[in-house]
């Protein structure tokens, strides 16, 4: 079965450094979104993308973060100088694009595993 | 008014029995309410989801009953199996531009199931 891939699991790194998350995306979806997860915490929203576009931000994707879809396959989560409160598993998913009169597959996101950022 | 809240925050039960779990929404213009369910180290996984149009959804084991006056659904777990702990969380979402949907996620319940 096709599954959203993340890379890396695990992102160590300073403080005021610039990360790159990546992600690859199920092959024939068209919406792609950035959700965050603090230990312990519920998962937020953080962005979706569309038509290489952002479609929606939540207030969390300030100026410090940016989306790129820079090929046909991955789609990348940047923060340009991360803060102690970015720490934080970043989840990427995917959904596919709607059949005339069926939004339904429009609605299943599917999660990759996740990215764990630490923010020293 | 975006918020989804969920209880239990954490939820014991003995195999074989029932496990419920229950979200509430403001938003009346949340119209799909999937569940998800997380395991450790995993990405959420969608487990079952509804449109405001039924009030009830079965796949298997696992049931959403939906009440859209109250504003709000649950998640039925028949039979709950030690596989099936687990954090499970809540979500609703409204369409928006592009046919792209902003989930909106509760704070999730930990589920266990003991042999």
């Amino acid at each position: 079965e096709p599954e959203v891939t993340q890379t890396p699991s695990h992102q160590v790194t300073q403080m005021g450094q610039e990360v790159i998350l990546r992600c690859v995306p199920i092959s024939n979806h068209l919406y792609f979104y950035w959700y965050r997860q603090i230990l312990g915490q519920k998962v937020e929203f953080l962005v979706s993308f569309y038509n290489n576009e952002i479609s929606e931000k939540s207030e969390i994707f300030d100026d410090q973060f940016s989306v790129e879809r820079p090929d046909g396959s991955n789609f990348t989560l940047k923060i340009r100088s991360t803060k102690l409160e970015d720490s934080a598993m970043y989840f990427c998913a995917s959904s596919a694009p709607g059949l005339a009169g069926g939004p339904t597959r429009t609605d299943t996101q599917y999660f990759g595993p996740g990215t764990r950022l630490t923010v020293l | 008014q975006q918020q989804v809240k969920q209880s239990p925050q954490s939820l014991i039960v003995q195999k074989g029995g029932i496990s419920i779990i229950n979200c509430a929404y403001e938003n009346t213009a949340f119209d799909y309410f999937p569940w998800y369910q997380q395991f450790p180290g995993k990405g959420p996984a969608l487990l079952i989801a509804i449109r405001p149009d039924v009030s009830e959804k079965k796949e298997g084991r696992f049931t959403i009953s939906f009440n859209k006056s109250a504003k709000q659904f649950s998640l039925h777990i028949m039979d709950s199996q030690p596989g099936d702990s687990a954090t499970y969380f809540c979500a609703a979402s409204n369409r928006s531009s592009g046919s792209a949907r902003q989930l909106t996620f509760g704070s999730g319940t930990q589920l266990t199931v003991l042999p």
